[in-house]
């Protein structure tokens, strides 16, 4: 079964700052994809960035990026010039290609961006 | 992009009742759903995957017969609660992949239970 970690709980930092959220996973599949949602307040659950994993290209969306290790199974997102309504909860999550296509979530990280 | 809409967004019901969760793709249809669960300031737990036309698959320790899923349309799934109880209490969420596949799901904005 494939797992999902998040190990930060909570991050907070200022606004225009950079900050970077940590996600491992485990499979022994060979192609997957790999997203970061975000849940603010509001509970609605918003796309922020996918990676195929046969793509070695990291993607990037704006002011989120992504760094995968996909040796190490490590999916980092990056959030570049962070501002107030960055302020979410953050979900890794790992879905297979072939079989059962459901996601699979981390424990999520609560980032606050402070002004 | 793609609109899901969950309906009602908050629910309170007395003990014993049952409880209708609607999950409707607004401008796709999608052959496959999924039902998830969130306790407070915690992750999604995945329930149940509702395929269209054909019975629901629910994850290990989920009751189907507690919560009953009915995916009769391309647009359209749904969750009963039956004789709902106050553990049942929980923030129901719904996504729907589009029929094309492409791999992304689209998310509902979520029903809030509360049973007293």
């Amino acid at each position: 079964a494939q797992t999902v970690t998040q190990s930060q709980p909570e991050m907070s930092v200022q606004e225009a700052e950079t900050v970077t959220l940590s996600c491992t996973y485990d499979t022994s599949e060979n192609n997957y994809y790999l997203f970061w949602y975000k849940q603010p307040p509001s509970r609605q659950m918003i796309l922020v960035i996918r990676q195929e994993a046969y793509k070695q290209q990291n993607a990037t969306e704006n002011r989120f990026s992504v760094n995968f290790q996909k040796a190490a199974k490590s999916f980092s997102l990056k959030i570049s010039d962070s501002q107030l309504g960055d302020t979410a909860m953050y979900f890794c999550a790992f879905m297979r290609i072939q079989g059962a296509q459901k996601l699979v979530f981390g424990q999520g990280t609560r980032l606050t961006i402070n002004p | 992009g793609a609109v899901v809409s969950q309906h009602p967004s908050r629910v309170i019901c007395k003990s014993g009742t049952s409880v209708k969760i609607e999950c409707r793709s607004l401008d796709f249809q999608a052959t496959t759903m999924f039902w998830y669960r969130q306790f407070p300031k915690q992750s999604l737990m995945l329930m149940a995957t509702s395929n269209e036309g054909s019975k629901a698959t629910y994850e290990q320790g989920v009751e189907k017969d507690k919560f009953l899923i009915n995916h009769a349309s391309l647009t359209l799934s749904t969750l009963t609660v039956t004789s709902a109880h106050p553990e049942d209490s929980s923030f129901y969420i719904c996504s729907a992949r589009d029929r094309l596949n492409t791999g992304e799901l689209f998310f509902g904005e979520g029903s809030r239970l509360t049973v007293l």
